[in-house]
């Protein structure tokens, strides 16, 4: 059964902490994506990468970076965790047509303290 | 640019009634469509597509038909189980590269009451 694996399903940090979210998949996808999950907010793209090193802002990418050293994994980065980045993180993937769909990891439910 | 609307919650329904929730969307082209669902707790789950006009995605007694005349995708059930309580999501993709995004909806919970 093909995966896309979070490392973590809960974490707690503290302000001002730098934390890593790590994100595999092992399908052997281009395109994989971070996402943030807020109550009334829906679904906010962070980042999304289409190629190994390869990375594009989202639309709420302001205290986030990534990193894409190798095809099956995606880390995203907050530099310096904050109260309001406490939410749940959804990493996806996806091949490279357009007919096929998003793969998504369980998430991440991220407190920052 | 391109957008989902998708009918507000919560809905709530008893057992073994009929499930309709609305999406619409805007698109330039021909997107595919999905459905999402997400179990308390967990991540996204692909339900059904639909990748052309007038296709019919289905999976797990739910439907989908993808009206391009109306830009219509609208998921339905006849007969809803207390297991299908979750979180629906409509979603779109119409990009041209390889890194096209998939737009979401804004989700619509479903409840339902033995």
């Amino acid at each position: 059964d093909v995966k896309v694996t979070q490392s973590s399903r809960y974490l707690v940090k503290r302000t001002g902490e730098k934390v890593f979210l790590e994100c595999v998949q092992d399908m052997d996808h281009e395109n994989m994506f971070w996402y943030r999950q807020d109550p009334g907010l829906g679904l906010r793209l962070i980042y999304f990468s289409y190629d190994v090193k390869m990375k594009e802002k989202g639309d709420i990418p302001e205290g986030y970076s990534v990193s894409r050293e190798k095809k099956e994994r995606f880390s995203l980065i907050l530099e310096s965790a904050s109260t309001n980045q406490t939410s749940m993180y959804l990493c996806a993937s996806r091949p490279g047509q357009d007919s096929y769909g998003y793969t998504f990891g369980s998430g991440t439910r991220l407190t920052v303290v | 640019g391109n957008s989902v609307t998708q009918m507000e919650g919560p809905v709530t329904l008893s057992e073994e009634a009929f499930l309709t929730i609305n999406c619409t969307y805007t698109a330039t082209g021909y997107p595919s469509l999905f459905w999402y669902v997400q179990y308390p707790g967990e991540g996204l789950q692909l339900l059904l597509k639909a990748t052309k006009a007038d296709d019919k995605g289905s999976n797990k007694g739910f439907e989908a038909t993808y009206r391009k005349e109306t830009t219509s995708f609208h998921l339905e059930k006849g007969s809803v189980q207390v297991s299908d309580s979750a979180v629906y999501f409509c979603a779109l993709s119409s990009g041209y590269s390889s890194a096209s995004k998939i737009i979401f909806g804004s989700g619509t919970r479903l409840s339902i009451r033995p």
